[in-house]
């Protein structure tokens, strides 16, 4: 199975501060045949269920801020707040769709400083 | 707009079974693979089980293989979690999900827990 490992587990960061989510897959997530990175970056609420934010490691989906953007290639990502706001605070996921099973980094959990 | 709600949760005693159901609305249910998503309290997502569109293929976690089923029927836009031989580490909220490429739409999710 691809492990997905995030960091930092959790951070504290000021309302409008730069927020960064590091996500390090054990395998390559980059497909060969179309050139596209097989991860998304999820937002969870408490009390609700996972929100799609980044499909394609850097497309966001429908309706998502362009304060929140990803990166990376290959088996290292990135998910960046650029202006870190009261609704963003959320535990935030990254997951593989590259290969089954399909499996999701532990979490981040962001909070206001 | 793009529905999923699951039902059937509860407390069952280890051994026991459970069946859930996740009804979606909203868009053509047929044409989606469905999958089910669990999370224990205060854990982290763990992918569980996925269905193509037809119903005639599936795949299991390992730790769920052999005790839970998966299945659909598209005529009443419902998709199934059976699930068998229940243990303590099945407590958690399931959750059903559409996929696309990935993830695209959740439900709000049904707690399960299993306990003497």
């Amino acid at each position: 199975d691809i492990v997905m490992t995030q960091s930092p587990d959790s951070l504290a960061v000021s309302l409008g501060e730069r927020v960064t989510i590091n996500c390090k897959s054990s395998q390559s997530l980059l497909s060969t045949s179309n050139n596209k990175n097989y991860l998304a970056w999820y937002q969870q609420k408490p009390g609700q269920p996972p929100k799609l934010l980044i499909f394609w490691a850097s497309t966001r989906d429908s309706g998502v801020p362009d304060r929140l953007s990803g990166s990376g290639s290959g088996t290292d990502f990135t998910l960046t707040v650029s202006s870190l706001q009261a609704e963003d605070v959320a535990v935030y996921y990254c997951q593989q769709y590259h290969t089954s099973p399909w499996t999701f980094g532990q979490g981040t959990k962001v909070e206001i400083k | 707009e793009v529905q999923l709600v699951e039902s059937g949760g509860g407390l069952v005693q280890p051994g026991g079974s459970l069946r859930l159901s996740c009804a979606a609305s909203g868009f053509t249910f047929s044409t989606y693979w469905m999958h089910w998503v669990r999370q224990a309290p205060g854990k982290g997502l763990v992918w569980v089980s996925q269905i193509n569109t037809a119903g005639s293929t599936t795949t299991y976690a390992d730790s769920v293989k052999g005790r839970f089923t998966i299945s659909r029927d598209n005529a009443r836009n419902t998709l199934y979690l059976q699930m068998n031989s229940l243990r303590a580490e099945d407590t958690a909220v399931y959750y059903c999900a559409r996929s696309t490429t990935t993830f695209d739409y959740w439900g709000q999710g049904t707690l399960v827990t299993v306990s003497s």
